[in-house]
């Protein structure tokens, strides 16, 4: 079975500002990680995700994700944030070969933007 | 082309009463999921539906809680006789295969009274 931590609940920055939200997994396979994200009253959206290949994944809106063997993380980031960005940010696992409801999400974070 | 759809956005029940959420895939997807999301709390896998079929209810409550997906119309997450602790936010996602990227609805918000 798969695990996620994330390490912070809230995190408030600046506009501008660069921010990093963590994640850490735990798992006994190889895995897939993604980045969701849920605006308020929505439902979550597909972020970015890490399949194969490079270990260093990006979204169009200048997200990007490192994932890192050794360290079982999977740490969000953007160099400068916009108020648009105001969102909870949800990490998720799943074990090569499992089907789709076995996506384990973390706790959430949620980003705070101020101006 | 549009998305998950579910319906309603938010629904009220008094402890007692029953919940009924409905949540029609995204055309032409024949697998939906359903998570509840807890307050403060990231999205807990439910039940897995193909059409027709439980594939996996493994995330679901024994008692109270029942879900359909049938041949024709939404999938219906049914919760019997809510208590408090049933409020929460319902997702409901679809997907084409099992492998499949998985496309979210917009949730229910179920409060109990």
């Amino acid at each position: 079975a798969q695990s996620v931590t994330q390490l912070d609940s809230q995190v408030p920055v600046f506009e501008e500002a660069p921010v990093e939200l963590r994640c850490n997994y735990s798992s006994s396979v190889s895995v897939y990680l993604f980045w969701y994200v849920q605006y308020p009253n929505q439902g979550l959206q597909l972020l970015l995700k890490y399949l194969s290949g490079s270990t260093l994944v990006k979204s169009i809106n200048g997200f990007e994700a490192e994932f890192n063997k050794s360290q079982t993380s999977f740490h969000l980031r953007k160099p400068s944030v916009h108020i648009s960005d105001t969102a909870e940010y949800f990490c998720a696992v799943i074990g090569l070969g499992q089907g789709a409801q076995k996506l384990v999400f973390g706790q959430g974070t949620r980003l705070t933007i101020n101006p | 082309n549009a998305g998950v759809m579910q319906n309603p956005r938010h629904l009220v029940r008094r402890r007692g009463q029953e919940a009924r959420l409905r949540c029609s895939p995204v055309k032409g997807h024949s697998h939906v999921y359903w998570y509840r999301q807890l307050p403060e709390e990231g999205l807990k896998f439910m039940v897995y539906l193909q059409k027709e079929n439980i594939i996996d209810e493994s995330g679901m409550p024994k008692e109270r809680f029942s879900a359909e997906f049938p041949k024709e119309g939404p999938s219906i997450l049914r919760i019997q006789q809510v208590v408090r602790g049933d409020s929460a936010a319902y997702f409901c996602a679809s997907s084409q295969h099992w492998e499949s990227p998985l496309h979210f609805g917009n949730g229910t918000r179920l409060t109990v009274t």
